[in-house]
């Protein structure tokens, strides 16, 4: 099956600071790609659609000055966690979307970001 | 609006069969989607059924469909503790390509 990429796994930074997460869709091309933010026991909360040389489209609630999203090529998506907080900690796992017409969602092993 | 709803919490006994149930309410889903997420990792997809569909079985998995009353099963016949995870359903509704996930049931399988 395609194979979605998250770097880095885990992350620790300093208050301030920002912080990147790529997404890399590895053996196939992903025009589209999410990002989603998950809390502890909790679901998946979708943050922003990614899509390839446009900008990302934002859901509701979530800034788009504080988490920029860049889709610059067909592989890869980032996410920037600008000016980092300690409520920003949380796992954030992406998805790049198939080239199937089932919509089917390959999902990167998720990136844990602390925020000390 | 769209709202998935499952069950919190699942505990049975390895060799038995483990049904985890989900609810939705957007009528216009077309494919749903059952993903296995393990200890700090990502989601897996396990299954998916298209709307128009009752039933669908793969291998140690059967999905189950009601589509009257919005009701979506996943049956693990066999269950083993390597299936001890949280299962999240998914509906992507509409002609996006957004998911919208359920809550989240934890299964533990007990020896």
């Amino acid at each position: 099956g395609a194979v979605v990429s998250q770097h880095p796994s885990w992350v620790i930074c300093k208050s301030g600071t920002s912080v990147k997460i790529e997404c890399r869709s590895l053996d196939f091309q992903a025009t589209t790609m999410f990002w989603y933010r998950q809390f502890p026991k909790q679901s998946l909360m979708l943050m922003a659609t990614s899509n390839e040389g446009s900008k990302a489209t934002y859901e509701q609630g979530v800034e788009k000055d504080k988490f920029l999203i860049n889709h610059a090529s067909l592989t890869l998506s980032t996410l920037t966690v600008t000016s980092a907080h300690p409520e920003d900690s949380s796992f954030y796992i992406c998805s790049a979307l198939g080239t199937g017409n089932t919509g089917e969602l390959f999902f990167g092993e998720g990136s844990r970001l602390t925020v000390l | 609006g769209e709202d998935v709803e499952q069950s919190l919490f699942l505990s049975v006994r390895e060799g038995d069969s483990s049904v985890i149930n989900c609810t939705y309410t957007d009528s216009s889903s077309t494919y749903l989607y059952w993903y296995k997420q393990e200890p700090g990792a990502g989601l897996q997809l396990l299954t998916y059924i298209f709307s128009n569909m009752d039933m669908k079985q793969d291998q140690r998995l059967t999905v189950l469909l009601n589509k009257k009353d919005k009701h979506l099963s996943l049956r693990i016949a066999d269950t083993q503790t390597g299936d001890s995870a949280i299962y999240f359903c998914a509906e992507k509704a509409g002609g996006g390509n957004k998911l919208t996930f359920g809550t989240g049931t934890q299964l533990k399988v007990e020896l």
